[in-house]
């Protein structure tokens, strides 16, 4: 039984790259969540999907960010035009019911 | 504003001492779930129990232990006899805005077990 993986578990990128990161949730869980977690501090909503739809956005996703999930499996979070302030931890879960089960993270460094 | 609020920043205790996690949080909501996750020094948040909102029923698992008193909109998190395997940061969080079920976290307690 796999727990959630995602991948790159780290990555440095100079400002204005673009990067992109994936979730592979547990199998046959619907639900899919992004969080970001900066340090210090608890991760922060970023995005929710159930299957393949994307049904809710935080504020604190810029225009920048894009999130998908295509045939309700791995989801993929891009990151455009990358800011100094993007450099976080970047937590994936997935969930059948109410519990949400995480990811390692990709922790992002932007230079 | 509905948050989590987890007063301790850092908590240091020798190994076999008991200690206990407060955590404090506001909501709104009638029907939400509580939860407190783990994140050892490699990243991961593992998941260690729910509690929904109306099962205020105490639950001792092993050395760990909840205590839920929905009057204080409280869930606090007890470690008997402490090891140094469970030096890590904890976070409570509850669930918010409707059927998503997303999180809320507090800032987290960094317990360290010292041998």
């Amino acid at each position: 039984d796999t727990g959630v993986s995602q991948d790159p578990r780290h990555k440095i990128t100079k400002r204005g790259q673009n990067v992109t990161f994936r979730c592979d949730p547990i199998s046959e869980h619907n639900r899919l969540y992004w969080y970001r977690q900066t340090l210090g501090q608890g991760p922060e909503f970023l995005t929710y999907f159930q299957n393949e739809a994307q049904l809710e956005k935080s504020r604190l996703l810029s225009d920048r960010f894009s999130a998908e999930r295509p045939k309700g499996s791995f989801s993929t979070l891009e990151i455009q035009r990358t800011e100094q302030g993007d450099s976080a931890m970047y937590l994936c879960a997935s969930s059948w019911g109410e519990t949400q089960y995480f990811g390692p993270g990709t922790r992002l460094l932007v230079l | 504003a509905q948050k989590v609020t987890q007063a301790q920043t850092e908590i240091s205790v020798v190994e076999k001492e008991d200690v206990t996690l407060d955590c404090v949080y506001e909501t709104r909501d009638t029907t939400y779930y509580l939860f407190w996750y783990k994140q050892p020094p490699s990243g991961e948040l593992v998941f260690l129990i729910r509690r929904n909102s109306f099962d205020e029923q105490n639950e001792i698992s092993g050395r760990y232990s909840w205590n839920f008193q929905k009057s204080t909109s409280s869930f606090n998190f007890t470690i008997t006899a402490s090891q140094v395997v469970d030096s890590a940061v904890y976070f409570c969080a509850r669930t918010y805005g409707g059927a998503t079920n997303k999180l809320i976290f507090g800032t987290g307690t960094l317990l360290a077990v010292q041998p």
